[in-house]
Protein backbone atom coordinates (compact mmCIF):
# COMPACT_ATOMS: atom_id res chain seq x y z
CA UNK A 1 0.00 0.00 0.00
CA UNK A 2 1.15 3.18 -1.28
CA UNK A 3 0.55 5.12 2.58
CA UNK A 4 -1.75 7.82 3.41
CA UNK A 5 -1.86 9.89 0.40
CA UNK A 6 -2.85 13.69 0.77
CA UNK A 7 -2.76 16.86 -2.05
CA UNK A 8 -2.09 19.21 -2.72
CA UNK A 9 1.37 18.93 -0.71
CA UNK A 10 1.49 22.98 -0.97
CA UNK A 11 -1.28 25.43 -1.10
CA UNK A 12 -0.70 28.89 -1.65
CA UNK A 13 -4.20 31.11 -1.74
CA UNK A 14 -5.56 34.40 -1.04
CA UNK A 15 -7.43 35.47 1.94
CA UNK A 16 -11.00 34.90 1.19
CA UNK A 17 -10.81 31.89 -1.09
CA UNK A 18 -12.26 28.17 -0.59
CA UNK A 19 -9.22 25.34 -0.10
CA UNK A 20 -9.76 21.92 -0.32
CA UNK A 21 -7.49 19.78 1.47
CA UNK A 22 -7.76 15.84 0.14
CA UNK A 23 -7.32 12.32 1.75
CA UNK A 24 -6.94 9.29 0.02
CA UNK A 25 -6.30 6.68 3.84
CA UNK A 26 -4.72 3.16 3.74
CA UNK A 27 -7.10 0.96 2.30
CA UNK A 28 -8.76 -1.37 4.97
CA UNK A 29 -8.39 1.05 7.44
CA UNK A 30 -11.72 2.56 9.06
CA UNK A 31 -10.63 5.65 11.00
CA UNK A 32 -9.57 9.13 9.47
CA UNK A 33 -8.21 11.79 11.54
CA UNK A 34 -7.58 14.87 10.01
CA UNK A 35 -4.89 17.23 12.17
CA UNK A 36 -3.63 20.55 12.00
CA UNK A 37 0.13 21.76 13.23
CA UNK A 38 1.44 25.27 13.95
CA UNK A 39 4.43 27.02 15.95
CA UNK A 40 1.84 27.96 18.13
CA UNK A 41 -0.61 24.82 18.71
CA UNK A 42 1.76 21.50 18.11
CA UNK A 43 -0.41 19.27 16.86
CA UNK A 44 -4.61 19.47 17.12
CA UNK A 45 -6.99 17.05 16.34
CA UNK A 46 -9.71 18.87 13.85
CA UNK A 47 -12.02 15.89 13.30
CA UNK A 48 -11.95 12.14 13.34
CA UNK A 49 -14.38 10.03 10.94
CA UNK A 50 -15.12 5.73 11.84
CA UNK A 51 -16.54 4.07 9.25
CA UNK A 52 -17.29 7.40 6.90
CA UNK A 53 -19.37 9.01 9.81
CA UNK A 54 -18.10 11.95 12.00
CA UNK A 55 -17.74 10.92 15.38
CA UNK A 56 -15.66 13.99 17.13
CA UNK A 57 -15.53 17.03 15.38
CA UNK A 58 -15.30 19.90 18.66
CA UNK A 59 -11.83 20.40 17.46
CA UNK A 60 -12.84 22.33 14.26
CA UNK A 61 -12.65 25.53 14.99
CA UNK A 62 -15.06 27.13 13.41
CA UNK A 63 -17.92 26.92 10.48
CA UNK A 64 -15.48 28.02 8.23
CA UNK A 65 -13.90 24.35 7.98
CA UNK A 66 -15.80 21.49 7.54
CA UNK A 67 -14.82 18.30 6.48
CA UNK A 68 -16.51 15.24 4.50
CA UNK A 69 -15.94 11.56 3.76
CA UNK A 70 -18.05 10.13 1.15
CA UNK A 71 -16.87 7.20 0.85
CA UNK A 72 -14.11 4.49 2.64
CA UNK A 73 -11.63 5.89 0.00
CA UNK A 74 -11.61 9.85 0.42
CA UNK A 75 -11.89 12.47 2.58
CA UNK A 76 -11.80 16.11 2.27
CA UNK A 77 -10.97 19.12 4.92
CA UNK A 78 -12.82 22.82 2.80
CA UNK A 79 -11.89 25.80 4.38
CA UNK A 80 -14.36 28.65 3.24
CA UNK A 81 -13.38 31.77 3.50
CA UNK A 82 -9.97 31.02 4.33
CA UNK A 83 -7.98 34.04 6.38
CA UNK A 84 -3.97 34.12 7.11
CA UNK A 85 -4.40 32.53 10.50
CA UNK A 86 -5.10 29.11 8.94
CA UNK A 87 -1.70 29.10 7.66
CA UNK A 88 -0.54 25.46 8.93
CA UNK A 89 0.24 22.16 8.02
CA UNK A 90 -2.52 20.04 7.61
CA UNK A 91 -1.86 16.00 7.95
CA UNK A 92 -4.48 13.32 7.65
CA UNK A 93 -3.96 9.87 9.12
CA UNK A 94 -6.00 6.48 9.49
CA UNK A 95 -5.83 3.45 11.58
CA UNK A 96 -7.59 0.05 11.91
CA UNK A 97 -9.79 -0.75 14.60
CA UNK A 98 -9.70 -3.14 16.83
CA UNK A 99 -7.94 -3.87 20.12
CA UNK A 100 -3.96 -3.60 19.75
CA UNK A 101 -4.72 -1.71 16.47
CA UNK A 102 -4.37 1.87 17.44
CA UNK A 103 -1.11 2.80 15.83
CA UNK A 104 -1.87 5.61 12.99
CA UNK A 105 -0.39 6.47 9.66
CA UNK A 106 0.07 9.53 8.57
CA UNK A 107 0.09 11.21 5.30
CA UNK A 108 2.75 13.44 4.21
CA UNK A 109 0.88 16.46 5.09
CA UNK A 110 -0.55 19.74 3.44
CA UNK A 111 1.53 23.04 3.68
CA UNK A 112 -1.11 25.48 3.42
CA UNK A 113 -0.27 29.35 3.31
CA UNK A 114 -3.05 31.78 3.05
CA UNK A 115 -1.67 35.55 2.23
CA UNK B 1 -9.98 15.67 29.70
CA UNK B 2 -7.37 13.95 28.81
CA UNK B 3 -3.82 15.67 28.06
CA UNK B 4 0.30 14.55 27.60
CA UNK B 5 2.48 16.86 28.60
CA UNK B 6 6.00 17.36 27.53
CA UNK B 7 7.98 19.00 29.58
CA UNK B 8 11.37 19.51 27.11
CA UNK B 9 10.33 21.94 24.33
CA UNK B 10 13.72 22.26 22.94
CA UNK B 11 16.78 19.63 23.53
CA UNK B 12 20.29 20.60 22.41
CA UNK B 13 22.77 17.74 22.17
CA UNK B 14 26.19 16.65 21.06
CA UNK B 15 26.82 13.34 18.89
CA UNK B 16 27.38 10.47 21.05
CA UNK B 17 25.24 12.04 24.50
CA UNK B 18 22.54 9.97 25.95
CA UNK B 19 18.80 11.27 25.52
CA UNK B 20 15.54 10.78 27.89
CA UNK B 21 12.52 12.98 26.36
CA UNK B 22 10.01 13.21 29.46
CA UNK B 23 6.39 12.01 28.72
CA UNK B 24 3.44 12.25 31.17
CA UNK B 25 -0.15 11.98 30.71
CA UNK B 26 -3.28 12.57 32.76
CA UNK B 27 -5.63 9.67 32.42
CA UNK B 28 -6.05 7.29 34.88
CA UNK B 29 -7.50 4.32 32.49
CA UNK B 30 -6.20 2.13 30.39
CA UNK B 31 -3.68 3.52 28.22
CA UNK B 32 -1.66 2.92 24.77
CA UNK B 33 1.02 5.18 24.53
CA UNK B 34 3.13 6.10 21.14
CA UNK B 35 6.42 7.76 20.05
CA UNK B 36 6.15 9.61 16.83
CA UNK B 37 9.17 11.73 15.72
CA UNK B 38 8.94 14.01 12.45
CA UNK B 39 12.05 14.87 10.58
CA UNK B 40 12.33 17.87 8.78
CA UNK B 41 9.83 18.54 6.18
CA UNK B 42 8.23 15.30 6.52
CA UNK B 43 5.63 13.66 7.93
CA UNK B 44 4.98 11.66 11.50
CA UNK B 45 6.22 8.24 11.67
CA UNK B 46 6.03 5.71 14.03
CA UNK B 47 8.96 5.00 16.72
CA UNK B 48 7.60 2.51 19.17
CA UNK B 49 4.49 1.58 20.75
CA UNK B 50 3.08 0.34 24.42
CA UNK B 51 -0.12 -1.86 24.58
CA UNK B 52 0.82 -4.15 27.28
CA UNK B 53 2.94 -6.38 28.68
CA UNK B 54 7.32 -5.81 29.50
CA UNK B 55 6.80 -1.90 30.02
CA UNK B 56 10.59 -1.27 28.32
CA UNK B 57 9.27 -1.03 25.25
CA UNK B 58 12.33 -0.89 22.22
CA UNK B 59 11.83 0.74 18.74
CA UNK B 60 13.25 1.52 15.88
CA UNK B 61 17.04 3.21 15.61
CA UNK B 62 18.16 2.10 18.97
CA UNK B 63 15.20 3.86 20.76
CA UNK B 64 13.16 2.86 23.85
CA UNK B 65 10.77 4.04 26.37
CA UNK B 66 9.83 3.17 29.51
CA UNK B 67 6.14 3.00 30.89
CA UNK B 68 5.77 3.89 34.23
CA UNK B 69 2.26 3.25 35.60
CA UNK B 70 2.68 4.80 38.77
CA UNK B 71 4.20 8.30 37.89
CA UNK B 72 1.74 8.02 34.83
CA UNK B 73 5.07 8.64 32.88
CA UNK B 74 6.21 7.31 29.35
CA UNK B 75 9.92 8.75 28.60
CA UNK B 76 11.91 8.42 25.57
CA UNK B 77 15.50 7.27 25.79
CA UNK B 78 18.74 6.53 23.41
CA UNK B 79 21.88 6.05 25.17
CA UNK B 80 23.63 7.74 22.20
CA UNK B 81 22.57 10.36 19.54
CA UNK B 82 23.54 10.64 16.16
CA UNK B 83 22.90 13.78 13.99
CA UNK B 84 20.55 11.78 11.94
CA UNK B 85 18.54 11.74 15.19
CA UNK B 86 17.11 15.92 14.82
CA UNK B 87 13.89 15.67 14.69
CA UNK B 88 10.83 16.38 16.81
CA UNK B 89 9.32 14.23 18.69
CA UNK B 90 5.71 13.62 20.08
CA UNK B 91 4.48 11.63 22.53
CA UNK B 92 0.86 10.50 22.65
CA UNK B 93 -1.90 8.67 24.07
CA UNK B 94 -5.04 6.53 22.99
CA UNK B 95 -7.21 5.51 25.94
CA UNK B 96 -8.90 2.49 24.04
CA UNK B 97 -11.73 3.95 22.41
CA UNK B 98 -12.19 5.60 19.53
CA UNK B 99 -9.00 5.40 18.25
CA UNK B 100 -8.05 9.11 18.82
CA UNK B 101 -4.84 10.16 19.43
CA UNK B 102 -4.03 12.91 21.93
CA UNK B 103 -0.63 14.04 21.69
CA UNK B 104 1.95 16.14 23.42
CA UNK B 105 3.12 19.47 22.30
CA UNK B 106 6.53 17.80 21.17
CA UNK B 107 10.26 18.22 21.58
CA UNK B 108 12.82 19.80 19.30
CA UNK B 109 15.76 17.76 19.64
CA UNK B 110 19.06 19.32 18.06
CA UNK B 111 22.08 16.87 17.67
CA UNK B 112 25.00 19.17 17.05
CA UNK B 113 27.65 16.75 14.85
Amino acid sequence: DAGVIQSPRHEVTEMGQEVTLRCKPISGHDYLFWYRQTMMRGLELLIYFNNNVPIDDSGMPEDRFSAKMPNASFSTLKIQPSEPRDSAVYFCASSLAGVGNTEAFFGQGTRLTVV
Amino acid sequence: AQSVSQHNHHVILSEAASLELGCNYSYGGTVNLFWYVQYPGQHLQLLLKYFSGDPLVKGIKGFEAEFIKSKFSFNLRKPSVQWSDTAEYFCAVNKGAGNMLTFGGGTRLMVKP
